[in-house]
C-alpha cells in the first residue's frame, strides 16, 4: 500500500524562527499532496493543496506567505512555517494518494513554538 | 450545510458489543467514501473504503453505504478497548479532495 513519510515527528522552535516539514511518498508518485493542521481535540483542517511543479492552493483564511509550500518533485512536498509564533503550535499532517482510493497520511509533526 | 456530518460523541459501547458510527454527506455526486481511525496524538489511519451501495465487510468492520439517503456507516463487531479512538468519515469531493467530518469519539467500556 501507499506509504507516506513525514519528518520531523516533533520539533520545538523559538518564536520568530522558521521550521520546515517534509512529506515524502515512498512507493508512489504524488502529483498532489495535502497539508492539514489539527489543534488539540479538534478536527483536521485542510490548509493547502500542494501541486507538483506549480503553486499550492491555499484554503480560505490560511496565510500563503506564512505557510510556504514547495512541491518540487513527484515524491516530496515541504511546508515551511515562517516566523513561527506560539499560536502556530499544532499538529501538522500531510497526506497523499488518489482521491478515488483514499489518501494515506504521514505520521504528523508536532510543532511547539516557545 | 456542512459537507460531511458526524455526531461528535463520545459514543460509549460495552466491550464485546457492536459499535455503530454514522455519517451523512451533502454532495450527491460523491463516489468514494472512507472511514479513518485516529488515536489521540496520532495521524489518521485508513480502515475502510466503500464505493457502491450496500455492505462491505473486512474482519470486524462493516461499512454500509446508501447513496440515495446520502448516508454511510461503520459497524465494529466485538468491540475491543483498542477500538477506542476518533473515527473520521471522509468523502471525495468534485475537485478530488477528501472532505472529512469532524469525527466521532468512540469509547469502549471494559
Amino acid at each position: 500500500g501507499a506509504v507516506v513519510s513525514q519528518h520531523p515527528s516533533r520539533v520545538i522552535c523559538k518564536s520568530g524562527t522558521s521550521v520546515k516539514i517534509e512529506c515524502r511518498s515512498l512507493d508512489f508518485q504524488a502529483t498532489t499532496m495535502f497539508w492539514y493542521r489539527q489543534f488539540p481535540k479538534q478536527s483536521l483542517m485542510l490548509m493547502a493543496t500542494s501541486n507538483e511543479g506549480s503553486k499550492a492552493t491555499y484554503e480560505q483564511g490560511v496565510e500563503k506567505d506564512k505557510f510556504l509550500i514547495n512541491h518540487a518533485s513527484l515524491t516530496l512536498s515541504t511546508l515551511t512555517v515562517t516566523s513561527a509564533h506560539p499560536e502556530d503550535s499544532s499538529f501538522y499532517i500531510c497526506s497523499a494518494g488518489q482521491g478515488n482510493y483514499g489518501y494515506t497520511f504521514g505520521s504528523g509533526t508536532r510543532l511547539t513554538v516557545v | 450545510q456542512k459537507e460531511v456530518e458526524q455526531n461528535s460523541g463520545p459514543l460509549s459501547v460495552p466491550e464485546g458489543a457492536i459499535a455503530s458510527l454514522n455519517c451523512t454527506y451533502s454532495d450527491r455526486v460523491s463516489q468514494s467514501f472512507f472511514w479513518y481511525r485516529q488515536y489521540s496524538g496520532k495521524s489518521p489511519e485508513l480502515i475502510m473504503s466503500i464505493y457502491s451501495n450496500g455492505d462491505k465487510e473486512d474482519g470486524r468492520f462493516t461499512a454500509q453505504l446508501n447513496k440515495a439517503s446520502q448516508y454511510v456507516s461503520l459497524l465494529i463487531r466485538d468491540s475491543q478497548p483498542s477500538d477506542s479512538a476518533t473515527y473520521l468519515c471522509a468523502v471525495n469531493s468534485r475537485d478530488d479532495k477528501i472532505i472529512f467530518g469532524k469525527g466521532t469519539r468512540l469509547h469502549i467500556l471494559p
